[in-house]
């Protein structure tokens, strides 16, 4: 069974600049979440779909932070534009249900 | 909102010897809570689980969790100690029926 994808692996942008992520979960699983985890903490959600639809994006600064999930399957996540505070991992994770999410490599972005 | 607090962000073992990481949790409800781990550069991998049912719970690597209501932890430990268990480990709870929040992690370094 392949697993989470995730791409670019890494990127390295400038502050202002803008910036996109992507996502392919592992087939049939409904849910979708992406994480941001900054260095030396626990990831921390930024938004969870359930299919289409957006179950929880309460922490997700939406003036910068957008994400969107196209026929129930890949997703992207956006920031536009970018500060040096949005240097991170961004880590996508797919599940069939909550109590077993399934981890992508993540992507790790670099704000100069 | 529940929370998650892993106590002390490095702890260094010898090889052979027990692993003991430490994590307590706040919830007014029934918790459901979880171990990851996340090698270098990797997504995080599911250890093990509480549910429901029995309160001692065996995951993979030979990792093990005992979730103490009267304590409200969920301490992770593993009898001996081997150099690939190096890596860090993320302790987390369910909140609200569906949202994962983690704990900032506890980092494991085996010495040999």
């Amino acid at each position: 069974e392949a697993g989470v994808a995730q791409s670019p692996r890494y990127k390295i942008i400038e502050k202002r600049q803008s910036v996109a992520f992507w996502c392919n979960p592992i087939s049939g699983h409904a849910t979708l979440y992406w994480y941001q985890q900054i260095l030396g903490q626990g990831p921390k959600l930024l938004i969870q779909f359930q299919n289409n639809g957006v179950v929880d994006d309460s922490q997700l600064p939406k003036d910068r932070f957008s994400a969107e999930r196209l026929k129930g399957v890949d997703s992207t996540l956006k920031i536009q534009p970018a500060k040096l505070e949005d240097s991170a991992v961004y880590l996508c994770a797919s599940s069939l249900e909550v109590y077993e999410q399934y981890f992508g490599p993540g992507t790790r972005l670099t704000v100069t | 909102a529940q929370s998650v607090t892993q106590l002390g962000s490095h702890v260094s073992v010898s090889e052979g010897a027990l692993v003991l990481l430490r994590c307590n949790y706040s919830s007014s409800v029934p918790p459901y809570l979880f171990w990851y781990v996340q090698y270098p550069n990797q997504g995080l991998q599911l250890l093990l689980k509480y549910t429901t049912g029995a309160t001692l719970v065996k995951g993979i690597n030979g990792f093990e969790a005992e979730f103490k209501k009267s304590e409200t932890s969920f301490h992770l430990t593993k009898p001996s100690a081997h150099m690939s268990d190096a890596a860090e480990y993320f302790c987390a709870v369910i909140e609200g029926g569906f949202k994962t929040i983690f704990g900032a992690g506890t980092r494991l370094f085996v010495k040999a």
